[in-house]
Formats: structure tokens, sequence, C-alpha cells
């Protein structure tokens, strides 16, 4: 079993629709639950850190996470063109063990 | 712009051939992590270092080796290098092994 899974995708939304980004962790020590954002050809950037249950907005792009269920989320609200790229979920434990553990990845195209 | 930066951009090898990859960490940061990323996939943790000393490495094998120097820039080495080892290599830094880490734009390694 991967430590990070992501729905599989691809996703393709409308402009002006919400994108909704799903990611399981088999790993019940992980603590902290990263979103990156990826274009082609470039290395990812991150877009949202989550580390306590419930949400967390930042202007168009709200993190979900569920500890109990070992589920993160992201929504992105109002896609725009500028959104497609691939998303990655990220998960790390901070208990002596830092490594990111990635999933595959969730390719998004929004359509103009 | 995460103010990491990584030299060289691209990079062509044969295989058996050894290859040096560098890394500049972001300003006052102390940790730096690497990554390789095939293509399609998600970056899969090399190791990390932090002040300069080995901090957790993932399953890659002992001809990847790294090292961290006092200004907490880094080297990865990957010496008898192999067709699979093509990817992108990902550099990133952070304040410490507890904080988010930051990418630097990469290295694409093509062995032929």
């Amino acid at each position: 079993q991967k430590e990070v899974e992501q729905n599989s995708g691809p996703l393709s939304v409308p402009e002006g629709a919400i994108a909704s980004l799903n990611c399981t962790y088999s790993d019940r020590v992980s603590q902290s639950f990263f979103w990156y954002r990826q274009y082609s050809g470039k290395s990812p950037e991150l877009i949202m850190s989550i580390y306590s249950n419930g949400d967390k907005e930042d202007g168009r792009f709200t993190a979900q996470l569920n500890k109990a269920s070992q589920y993160v989320s992201l929504l992105i609200r109002d896609s725009q063109p500028s959104d497609s790229a691939t998303y990655l979920c990220a998960a790390t434990r901070r208990d002596g063990d830092y490594k990111l553990s990635f999933g595959a990845g969730t390719t998004v195209t929004v359509r103009a | 712009e995460t103010g990491v930066t990584q030299s060289p951009t691209h990079l062509i090898k044969t295989r058996g051939q050894q290859v040096t990859l560098r890394c500049s960490s972001q300003s006052g940061h102390n940790t730096v992590s690497w990554y390789q990323q095939a293509l399609g996939q998600g970056p899969q943790f090399i190791f990390q270092y932090y002040r300069e000393e080995e901090n957790g490495r993932g399953n890659f094998p002992p001809r990847f080796s790294g090292l961290q120097f006092p200004n907490y820039s880094s080297e990865l080495n990957v010496n008898a290098l192999e067709l699979d080892d093509s990817a992108l290599y990902l550099c990133a830094s952070s304040l410490d092994q507890y904080n988010e880490q930051f990418f630097g734009p990469g290295t694409r390694l093509t062995v032929l």
C-alpha cells in the first residue's frame, strides 16, 4: 500500500467551477500535510499546509483534514485556466522521520 | 521564487558515469532534502541533511550519496549511473527539519 494516494484524475473542470482533489494516507503517525502545485516542466510549489483537523482557507484554496479518516482534500474555488497543473499531496511524520511522502499527483485542466 | 537554487539545469550522462548535483538553500534555512521525480510520479525522498549531518534516508542504494556544507548548501552524488536514474532531481530547503519544504527548480538528468 502506498503511503499517500490521490484520486487518479485527470480532472477537467470549466472555468469558474470548483475543483475537488482528494488524498488518503496510510500512516496514522502522519502529522503535517501539504499541497503542492506543479506546472508541466517545473518544480513543485507549496500552496497549502494543514496540521490540525478541519478546514484552512487561503484565497481561492481550501484544505480540509480529517485525521480519523486519514483524509486530506483541496478545493479550488472559481477555477482559472492558470490553475491547470498537477497537484501533489504530501504528508510527513515529524517524529524523527522528516521526509515528505508524496502521492502521484492529480492533473487538473481548467477549460476556458 | 523560493530562493533555492540548483545547478546544473540539465545534464546528460552515459551509463556508468558519475554525477554531482548542487543546491543552495534559502537564506536562513539549515535543512536540505533531496528528491527524485520520475516522469508521471510524485517525488521520492532520497535523503535529508540537517546542520551538515544526514538526517534520514529513503530507499535508494549507497551509490546515491550527499553532503551538506557549513553554509548549508548541499551536493547529491550519484555513482555508476543507470538508465533508470534519468529523472528530475529536486532539492528542498526548510528552516529546520520540522518546517515546510520549499523546492528549487530542479536538475533534469538524462542517462543514455
